[in-house]
C-alpha cells in the first residue's frame, strides 16, 4: 500500500495562497492522488483528484511533478472557512492498493484573520 | 449535502449495550464503507460492502458487525459496548470516475458510551 506523508499542521492568513505538500514515494503506476477536506464533526469531503501534471477545479489546484512522488494541493486566497483537516490519499481504490481504506492523520490547516 | 444519510445523529448508551447505526448511500452507489473516528484521531476503516457482499475488512472488532441490504442501505451493529467505543462513526458511498473510486461521506453518528 502506498504511504503518504503530510505536515501535521500549517498556519496561514486570510487572502493568502496555501500549498500543502504530500509525499508518496511508493506510488504505483496505476495510483491516483486524491485530497479530502474535513471540518470538525463532519465527514470528509472530496476536493480534487489527479494523476499527473496539474488539475484545477473551482476550489483548488493539484500539482503533480513528473516523478509523481509528491503532490501539492493549492488553495487560492483562503478564508477562515478553509480551516480544516486535509487528507492526501494515493491508490486506485481497488485491489491491493485500496488506498481509501488507509487514512493518515492529515494536515490541520488553521487560517487566521 | 453529500446525499449519504446516517441515523441516528447522536446516540448515548451504557457499557455492555448493543446499538445499530444505519446508512443510506447516494442513489446508484453500490459500495458502502464504514469508518470510526475517535476524538482528534484519523479515520479508521472498519468494513466495506459492495452490492450486498462484504468486499474488504479493516480493523473491525469481533463485537462489531455490518450488513448491506438488497435496497443497498447498510447497518453497523456494535455490541458489548465499551467506553472506548465512543467515537464518530461515518459511512461513505462511492462512485467510480474512470479507474478510480471517490467516496462521499455521510454526516456521521456520534456515539457516546457511558
Amino acid at each position: 500500500l502506498a504511504k503518504t506523508t503530510q505536515p501535521i499542521s500549517m498556519d496561514s492568513y486570510e487572502g493568502q495562497e496555501v500549498n500543502i505538500t504530500c509525499s508518496h514515494n511508493n506510488i504505483a503506476t496505476n495510483d491516483y492522488i486524491t485530497w479530502y477536506q474535513q471540518f470538525p464533526s463532519q465527514g470528509p469531503r472530496f476536493i480534487i483528484q489527479g494523476y499527473k501534471t496539474k488539475v484545477t477545479n473551482e476550489v483548488a489546484s493539484l500539482f503533480i511533478p513528473a516523478d509523481r512522488k509528491s503532490s501539492t494541493l493549492s488553495l487560492p486566497r483562503v478564508s477562515l472557512s478553509d480551516t480544516a483537516v486535509y487528507y492526501c490519499l494515493v491508490g486506485d481504490g481497488k485491489g491491493d492498493s485500496n488506498y481509501q481504506l488507509i487514512w493518515g492523520a492529515g494536515t490541520k490547516l488553521i487560517i487566521k484573520p | 449535502d453529500s446525499g449519504v444519510t446516517q441515523t441516528p445523529k447522536h446516540l448515548i448508551t451504557a457499557t455492555g449495550q448493543r446499538v445499530t447505526l444505519r446508512c443510506s448511500p447516494r442513489s446508484g452507489d453500490l459500495s458502502v464503507y464504514w469508518y470510526q473516528q475517535s476524538l482528534d484521531q484519523g479515520l479508521q476503516f472498519l468494513i466495506q460492502y459492495y452490492n450486498g457482499e462484504e468486499r474488504a475488512k479493516g480493523n473491525i472488532l469481533e463485537r462489531f458487525s455490518a450488513q448491506q441490504f438488497p435496497d443497498l442501505h447498510s447497518e453497523l451493529n456494535l455490541s458489548s459496548l465499551e467506553l472506548g467505543d465512543s467515537a464518530l462513526y461515518f459511512c461513505a458511498s462511492s462512485v467510480r470516475h474512470g479507474r478510480v473510486e471517490t467516496q462521499y461521506f455521510g454526516p456521521g453518528t456520534r456515539l457516546l458510551v457511558l
